[in-house]
């Protein structure tokens, strides 16, 4: 089983920084398969990110992924206030979050 | 637009059985894998299972196999998990989700809430 490592547990920024978020993969994972999702308290996560770059319909461009075989990063260019949340890497198995909180 | 809508959850008991459901619309709910993901208040997303769009493959995770059974039926646009010999480490919010892959999940529902507790 592949298991997934995020880095780091949580990110204290402000808006308007940039945030970078890594994904390590125990294993070399196919880039088709691996996504980001962001989850907001109360509510249902939200995909961000398929095949490791490809942004999901309606995602603002200030979200990029990037990344092969093990490693893999998603990058907010300038954080706004609505993307101060949880991000979950995921190829099948979801890695066990980083929180994006203001600093 | 795309919906999904879960129903079934509530407070069991250890050792018994409850039954989800999740309904579809909005797209062609034949078309597509259908996966259920779990969140432990608290805690990180845990994938549970899979079915593909004829229902002909169907994966577990480990800490589910052998207990709970995915199934779907294409002509009611539904998605099924019949969870039996529930233990306390099951108490979640259970998410039923889309995949054209299997893999990647584009649309979620808003979840139900399992709590087993005697």
């Amino acid at each position: 089983e592949i298991v997934l490592t995020q880095s780091p547990g949580t990110l204290s920024l402000s808006p308007g920084e940039r945030a970078t978020l890594s994904c390590r993969a125990s294993q070399s994972v196919s880039s088709s398969y691996l996504a980001w999702y962001q989850q907001k308290p109360g509510q249902a996560p939200r995909l961000l990110i398929y095949g490791a770059s490809s942004r999901a319909t309606g995602i603002p461009d200030r979200f990029s992924g990037s990344g092969s075989g093990t490693d893999f990063t998603l990058t907010i260019s300038r954080l706004e206030p609505e993307d101060f949340a949880v991000y979950y890497c995921q190829q099948l198995t979801f890695g066990q979050g980083t929180k994006v909180e203001i600093k | 637009q795309v919906q999904l809508v879960e129903s079934g959850g509530g407070l069991v008991k250890p050792g018994g059985s409850l039954r989800l459901s999740c309904a579809a619309s909005g797209f062609t709910f034949s078309d597509y894998y259908m996966s259920w993901i779990r969140q432990a208040p608290g805690k990180g997303l845990e994938w549970v299972s899979y079915i593909s769009s004829s229902g002909s493959t169907i994966y577990y995770a480990d800490s589910v196999k052998g207990r709970f059974t995915i199934s779907r039926d294409n002509a009611k646009n539904s998605l099924y998990l019949q969870m039996n010999s529930l233990r306390a480490e099951d108490t979640a919010v259970y998410y039923c989700a889309r995949s054209g892959d299997g893999y990647t999940f584009d649309y979620w529902g808003q979840g139900t809430l399992v709590t087993v507790s005697s």
